[in-house]
C-alpha cells in the first residue's frame, strides 16, 4: 500500500465513450502527476500538478483532459480515444513539484480502448 | 537533457546468482538517484535511493552507489530469489527541473527456481 490509490483499475472503452480515471493520494503530498506505460516504450510524463494548478502539459493530445480539483485528488478524463491510446496509466504523487524526492505510485488503471 | 540509459534486458537469472544492472546518466549538476520496481501488475515502487555523490542506497538485499565520476547508479544484490522477478527502473530528479523525472527504460528481471 503506497497511500495512492486509483480507480478503476481496469478499463475497456469504445472510441466514442467518455470515461475518467481517478486517484487520491493520502500521504499530504502537494504535487501529482499521470503517468502512460506502454508496452515496449518508456516512461511517460502526461501531466503534473502543484498545489492543484498544472504545471506541465507534455504535449498531451486534447482527448486526455485532467482535472484536480483539490491536492489529494486527480482525475483524467478520456474521450474519443484511440487504439494506440491502450495503455497503464499511473498516478504519482510527491512531496513538492520540485521533486527532490521520490515518486510515490498508484497500481494503475489499465486501459483497453476497442 | 537529463537522460538515463540502464542496461537492456530481460535478464534470466537463477536463484541465489548474483545481480547486477547498470545504469548511467546524464545530467548538470547533482541530481538524486533513484531504483524502482516494478512487480507484475503493480504500479511502480521506490527500492532505494541517494540523493549525493558516494552515497549508497540500500533495502531488501540490494545496494546501489552514486558514482560521480563514473555518471552510474548501478543496481547489485548478492543472491536473488524468485520474488525478485519483476521490473527495474533507474531514474534521476533535480530540484532544477521541476516535476520531471527521468526514467530509464526498464530491465526485465526474471529468476528461475
Amino acid at each position: 500500500e503506497t497511500g495512492v490509490t486509483q480507480t478503476p483499475r481496469h478499463l475497456v472503452m469504445g472510441m466514442t465513450n467518455k470515461k475518467s480515471l481517478k486517484c487520491e493520494q493520502h500521504l499530504g503530498h502537494n504535487a501529482m502527476y499521470w503517468y502512460k506505460q506502454s508496452a515496449k516504450k518508456p516512461l511517460e510524463l502526461m501531466f503534473v500538478y502543484s498545489l492543484e494548478e498544472r504545471v506541465e502539459n507534455n504535449s498531451v493530445p486534447s482527448r486526455f483532459s485532467p482535472e484536480c480539483p483539490n491536492s489529494s485528488h486527480l482525475f483524467l478524463h478520456l474521450h474519443t480515444l484511440q487504439p494506440e491510446d491502450s495503455a497503464l496509466y499511473l498516478c504519482a504523487s510527491s512531496q513538492d513539484n520540485r521533486n527532490t524526492g521520490e515518486l510515490f505510485f498508484g497500481e494503475g488503471s489499465r486501459l483497453t480502448v476497442l | 537533457g537529463n537522460s538515463v540509459t540502464q542496461m537492456e534486458g530481460p535478464v534470466t537469472l537463477s536463484e541465489e546468482a548474483f545481480l547486477t544492472i547498470n545504469c548511467t546518466y546524464t545530467a548538470t549538476g547533482y541530481p538524486s538517484l533513484f531504483w524502482y520496481v516494478q512487480y507484475p501488475g503493480e504500479g511502480l515502487q521506490l527500492l532505494l535511493k541517494a540523493t549525493k555523490a558516494d552515497d549508497k542506497g540500500s533495502n531488501k538485499g540490494f545496494e546501489a552507489t552514486y558514482r560521480k565520476e563514473t555518471t552510474s547508479f548501478h543496481l547489485e544484490k548478492g543472491s536473488v530469489q524468485v520474488s525478485d522477478s519483476a521490473v527495474y527502473f533507474c531514474a534521476l530528479s533535480q530540484s532544477t527541473n521541476a516535476g520531471k523525472s527521468t526514467f530509464g527504460d526498464g530491465t526485465t528481471l526474471t529468476v528461475k527456481p
